[in-house]
């Protein structure tokens, strides 16, 4: 079983949308959680840290249910810009970092 | 320009050659992570330093994969007698280890194509 899955997509939205991605993981001992952002043939760049108690930074929320063993994130408002590939992330003591293969999103005029 | 920086960016090597990539971390940053990514595919850990010792090795890292990290600032991945199924993007990241934050900042990669 693979340690991080996510559902590819594509996701092909409309701008002003609202879309959210999940992705499960399968260590229950993971402590540390991201959401990253790829463009393409880029590096990918951080979008944020996930925490217990769920955190907010603009248009974007990310959520994790310890219990279901799976983080969210939510997308607002969508822009054009916003079009990219989001990668899940999840470490146990911050020595090994898993990756999702990653949700791919368009913004669609 | 004060992030991760990768030398070269792409490189083009016959089938049995050796290559060696360079990673210049964020310059406080203790923790240095080498990652392999295909298309489609999610970075794969491949190996991870914390100063200058190699703390953890993916158990898919063949005996022709090394690094060093040798004064705990730059690191470099030696790839030897390459194959096609090496062709890839490697990537490097550093963070700082500091309470429980891990936040990893990625260099824009080096592009490896076997030929």
């Amino acid at each position: 079983r693979k340690e991080v899955e996510q559902d590819p997509g594509p996701f092909n939205v409309p701008e002003g949308a609202t879309v959210a991605f999940n992705c499960t993981y399968s260590n229950s001992a993971s402590q540390s959680f991201f959401w990253y952002r790829q463009d393409c043939r880029k590096e990918p760049k951080l979008l944020m840290s996930v925490y217990s108690s769920g955190n907010e930074d603009g248009r974007f929320t990310a959520q994790l249910n310890r219990a279901s063993q799976y983080i969210s994130l939510l997308i607002r408002d969508s822009k054009l810009s916003d079009s990219a590939t989001y990668l899940c992330v999840v470490s146990n003591t911050g020595n090994q970092f898993y990756f999702g293969t990653g949700t791919s999103l368009t913004v669609i005029p | 320009d004060t992030g991760v920086s990768q030398d070269p960016r792409h490189k083009i090597t016959k089938r049995g050659q050796n290559v060696t990539f360079r990673c210049d971390p964020i310059s406080e940053h203790n923790r240095l992570y080498w990652y392999r990514q295909t298309l489609g595919q999610g970075p794969e850990f491949l190996t991870y330093f914390q100063n200058e010792a190699q703390l953890e090795k993916s158990r898919l890292l063949s005996d022709r994969f090394s690094a060093e990290r040798p004064k705990g600032s730059f690191s470099t991945l030696e790839i030897q007698r390459t194959e096609q199924g090496d062709s890839a993007m490697y990537l490097c990241a550093s963070s700082l280890a500091f309470r429980t934050s891990h936040e990893q900042y990625f260099g824009p990669g080096t592009r490896l194509t076997v030929t």
